[in-house]
């Protein structure tokens, strides 16, 4: 079983509508959650974190954690075709010094 | 303040050589923690670095190893290249390991083993 797992997409949504990107991790002591967007051709870039239970918003995305059913959850509201990237959920806990990636969902927001 | 500065940008090996590939983090910043990307596997963790010492290790051959020196950049080799290791090489830069605080990418280094 792998420690973090993400659907590989793609996953399409039209422009506007609003983007659900889930992760599934097997360490129950995991601390940290991150979401990372990565562009093709570019580098991961953080943009968000959660730590707790429950819903963390800023602007147009909120990451959702469940740590009871080790789940941990993106929505991105009014997608637009700039949010096509890759989606990679991390998760920082009981696994030593490092961050611990799923393999990435695709997004597509059609216009 | 400058970022995570990855060298080179491309290489292009053959089968059997080895390569060295380097990474300055952002100043200020102690660890250096490299990471393989493929198409298939996504982001594998390789190693951490933190003040000259592995602190850390993933599951990787031997062939693949690094270093940190005492302004914290950080080099990563790998001898006797195979196919498989072409791929998209990451390294990442944090005060002290944990992305809580920070944990900045390089734009990364694209080895092609022919």
């Amino acid at each position: 079983q792998k420690e973090v797992e993400q659907n590989s997409g793609p996953l399409s949504v039209p422009e506007g509508a609003i983007a659900s990107l889930n992760c599934t991790y097997s360490d129950r002591v995991s601390q940290s959650f991150f979401w990372y967007r990565q562009y093709s051709g570019k580098s991961p870039e953080l943009i968000m974190s959660i730590y707790s239970n429950g819903d963390k918003e800023d602007g147009r995305f909120t990451a959702q954690l469940n740590k009871a059913s080790q789940y941990v959850s993106l929505l991105i509201r009014d997608s637009q075709p700039s949010d096509s990237a890759t989606y990679l959920c991390a998760v920082w806990g009981e696994y030593g010094n490092k961050l611990v990636f799923g393999a990435g969902t695709i997004l597509r927001v059609k216009s | 303040k400058a970022g995570v500065t990855q060298t080179p940008r491309y290489l292009i090996k053959t089968r059997g050589q080895q390569v060295t590939l380097s990474c300055s983090p952002i100043s200020g910043h102690r660890s250096v923690s490299w990471y393989q990307q493929t198409p298939g596997q996504g982001l594998q963790f390789l190693f951490e670095y933190f003040s000259e010492t592995q602190r850390n290790k993933g599951n990787f051959p031997g062939r693949f190893s690094g270093r940190q020196f005492s302004n914290s950049r950080s080099e990563m080799n790998v001898s006797t290249l195979e196919l498989g290791d072409s791929a998209l090489y990451l390294c990442a830069s944090s005060l002290d390991g944990q992305p809580n605080y920070g944990y900045t990418f390089g734009s990364g280094t694209r080895l092609t083993v022919v």
